[in-house]
């Protein structure tokens, strides 16, 4: 089992579209959760925390089960410009301090 | 936040030469590393850059391979030794932030290997 999945998409949407992304891992000791958006061709940026109360940026959502190892994100009203792979990123502190990218998921907003 | 620069942006290198890339943080960080990203896949730990000391590689990379330097806080180099055509990929410098624990990632170098 890899230690952070997620579904590689691709996910086609029209604009203004709600879409969910959902990530899980398998270290149950993990401390800390991240959403990163990649562009093509560019670098990862990071697009928010995931807290265990839930956290909201405006049109995204992110939530996090640590009871089933399960993170999600979510994006309401899509846009054309939120077209991008989007990475689940999880960081354990266990054996030493560890990043662990998922392999993305690829969302491809339509007019 | 952190603003990491890379260069060379790009090259286009014969098998058998090295290629050294450098990065600079514009801020204090506490960790730096570097990955590889092949098209269309994830990215790929290839080490932890130690300041002044030898970095920590990941299963499958050796300092022979990928000599890496970090001789102070903002600053570190990955080489790519005696390359072949397989070692064609974008390589990302990239720095966890001090106060926010936030990782940022310079902008990559493709490296195309002929």
């Amino acid at each position: 089992r890899k230690e952070v999945e997620q579904d590689p998409g691709p996910f086609n949407v029209p604009e203004g579209a709600t879409v969910a992304f959902n990530c899980t891992y398998s270290n149950s000791a993990s401390q800390s959760f991240f959403w990163y958006r990649q562009d093509c061709r560019k670098e990862p940026k990071l697009l928010m925390s995931v807290y265990s109360s839930g956290n909201e940026d405006g049109r995204f959502t992110a939530q996090l089960n640590r009871a089933s190892q399960y993170i999600s994100l979510l994006i309401r009203d899509s846009k054309l410009s939120d077209s991008a792979t989007y990475l689940c990123v999880v960081k354990e502190t266990t054996g030493g301090f560890k990043t662990i990218f998922g392999a993305g998921t690829r969302l491809f907003v339509k007019a | 936040s952190a603003v990491i620069s890379q260069k060379p942006s790009r090259d286009i290198c014969q098998r058998g030469t090295s290629l050294t890339i450098q990065c600079q943080v514009d801020s204090q960080v506490t960790m730096m590393f570097w990955y590889r990203q092949q098209p269309g896949q994830s990215l790929t730990l290839i080490a932890t850059a130690n300041q002044g000391s030898e970095a920590t590689y990941e299963s499958g990379f050796v300092i022979d391979k990928f000599p890496i330097s970090r001789p102070n806080l903002t600053f570190s180099t990955l080489t790519v030794s005696n390359m072949s055509p397989e070692d064609s990929s974008i390589y990302l410098c990239s720095a966890q932030d001090r106060v926010s624990d936030t990782q940022y990632f310079g902008p990559g170098t493709r490296l195309t290997v002929l």
